[in-house]
């Protein structure tokens, strides 16, 4: 089954340390997008990549970092510089003209 | 900053009964999609209308589109308990897929 998978489910991160927010999908899909969700909020994109090797900054870049090494894979680093991190985290992909499908999320919270 | 603007943030009505939602936004788009979310859940794409388009239906939704006032609505007709979700819209302008803050559905039974 074609499908976007994110992992892990729940995240805990220390003060100070970076985690990195896996992504992968088998859809074929060109364009993928990371976005944050806080409770009772919409999204708001963070990155987005059009193309492998390329990714553009979204509206919350600052504290975030990615990567785009492979059509499928496009991870995402929640850096120390991110002071306030806890929040739902979703992953997504697109063909050409097409709707956004989405993975399951990642909940992150701070110890 | 977000794009699309939801109108109105909560919605309650009976089952059986309808539910429009609307959305506002800013910029001229490619397209407007419209996502369903349930609780702590990923988004679920519904329907997509392309700026050349202004209706377009699918099973119980009716989505329209005026792109000379920037805005859409999203009609459920019917509507059963299972509807009970939050909705968004979103919009494809330089594909950068941007959404508002949704209309949270409860439908009672």
């Amino acid at each position: 089954d074609g499908g976007i998978t994110q992992s892990p489910k729940y995240l805990f991160r220390k003060e100070g340390q970076n985690v990195t927010l896996s992504c992968e999908q088998n859809l074929n899909h060109d364009a993928m997008y990371w976005y944050r969700q806080d409770p009772g909020q919409g999204l708001r994109l963070i990155y987005y990549s059009q193309i492998v090797n390329d990714f553009q900054k979204g509206d919350i870049a600052e504290g975030y970092s990615v990567s785009r090494e492979k059509k499928e894979s496009f991870p995402l680093t929640v850096t120390s510089a991110q002071k306030n991190p806890t929040a739902f985290y979703l992953c997504a992909s697109s063909g050409p003209g097409r709707g956004l499908f989405f993975g399951s999320g990642t909940q992150l919270s701070v110890l | 900053s977000q794009q699309g603007e939801e109108d109105p943030q909560a919605l309650s009505i009976q089952e059986g009964e309808n539910a429009t939602m609307n959305c506002s936004y800013k910029t001229s788009i490619n397209n407007l999609q419209w996502y369903r979310q349930n609780s702590g859940r990923g988004l679920v794409h519904l329907i997509l209308i392309r700026s050349n388009e202004r209706e377009k239906h699918s099973g119980r939704l009716r989505v329209t589109l005026d792109t000379s006032k920037k805005s859409s609505s999203l009609l459920i007709t019917a509507s059963r308990a299972a509807d009970t979700a939050s909705y968004f819209c979103a919009t494809d302008g330089n594909n950068d897929m941007r959404f508002g803050a949704g209309t949270r559905l409860t439908v009672k039974p």
